[in-house]
């Protein structure tokens, strides 16, 4: 595979399950992002890992926790989730770590439904 | 913060109309500036990145210009296809790896 790759592509979970979203990169990318998009709101930047290391967190809540084993995987644990976290969240890479100025590429994104 | 704004929401033309999008955003101090594209159900894809340094961006019949005094950018499409259907995001990128998007133009090319 090529690109940026996200499993599942569709989730439903109870508020009271725990579940992971897992995203892979194909390019040899040091930068990993995850990203929440809701219904009409514009994307927001959940976390950013460069080289494994975690160099921003925008304000979270610890209900999402974010793991880097390497810098071609990225996971976002997700437990005692709110019907408000339904969205779809899209897992990015960037060729430059901490710093980058440089463009994202997006993977397809997993549609998590919280009921 | 950070705050961008794109102007339409949604806009349906007809097959072959010139058409432009608008971005505005609040703070002139970006790095570059970037515009995407989102398909229903799928990821972004980069269509064209503009350096802070530099004023427009040409890739086929796609031309993004940048005004950091004015705060605006534009993303002109030249003769539209119903291919072009899709979601056109503008994105800033404010500080280092941060990328503030606006809601996005729903864009329908009708054939």
């Amino acid at each position: 595979e090529t690109g940026v790759t996200q499993t599942p592509r569709h989730l439903v979970m109870g508020m009271t399950n725990k579940k992971s979203l897992k995203c892979e990169q194909h390019l040899g990318h040091n930068a990993m992002y995850w990203y929440k998009q809701s219904a009409k709101k514009p994307l927001e930047l959940m976390f950013v890992y460069s080289l494994e290391e975690r160099v921003e967190n925008n304000s979270v809540p610890s209900r999402f926790s974010p793991e880097c084993p390497n810098s071609s995987h990225l996971f976002l644990h997700l437990h005692t989730l709110q019907p408000e976290d339904s969205a779809l969240y899209l897992c990015a890479s960037s060729q430059e770590g901490v710093g980058a100025t440089d463009t994202q590429y997006f993977g397809p994104g997993t549609r998590l439904t919280v009921l | 913060k950070q705050e961008v704004t794109q102007i339409p929401a949604a806009l349906s033309v007809p097959e072959g109309e010139n058409l432009v999008l608008n971005c505005s955003f609040t703070d002139s101090a970006i790095y570059n500036l970037q515009w995407f594209r989102q398909d229903p159900g799928k990821g972004l894809t980069s269509l064209l990145l503009i350096q802070s340094s530099q004023r427009e961006q040409t890739s086929g019949r796609l031309n993004a210009s940048l005004d950091k005094s004015s705060g605006r950018s534009t993303l002109y499409i030249a003769a539209s296809q119903p291919g072009d259907s899709a979601t056109y995001l503008c994105a800033s990128l404010y500080n280092f790896n941060k990328f503030y998007f606006g809601s996005g133009t729903k864009l329908n090319v009708k054939p």
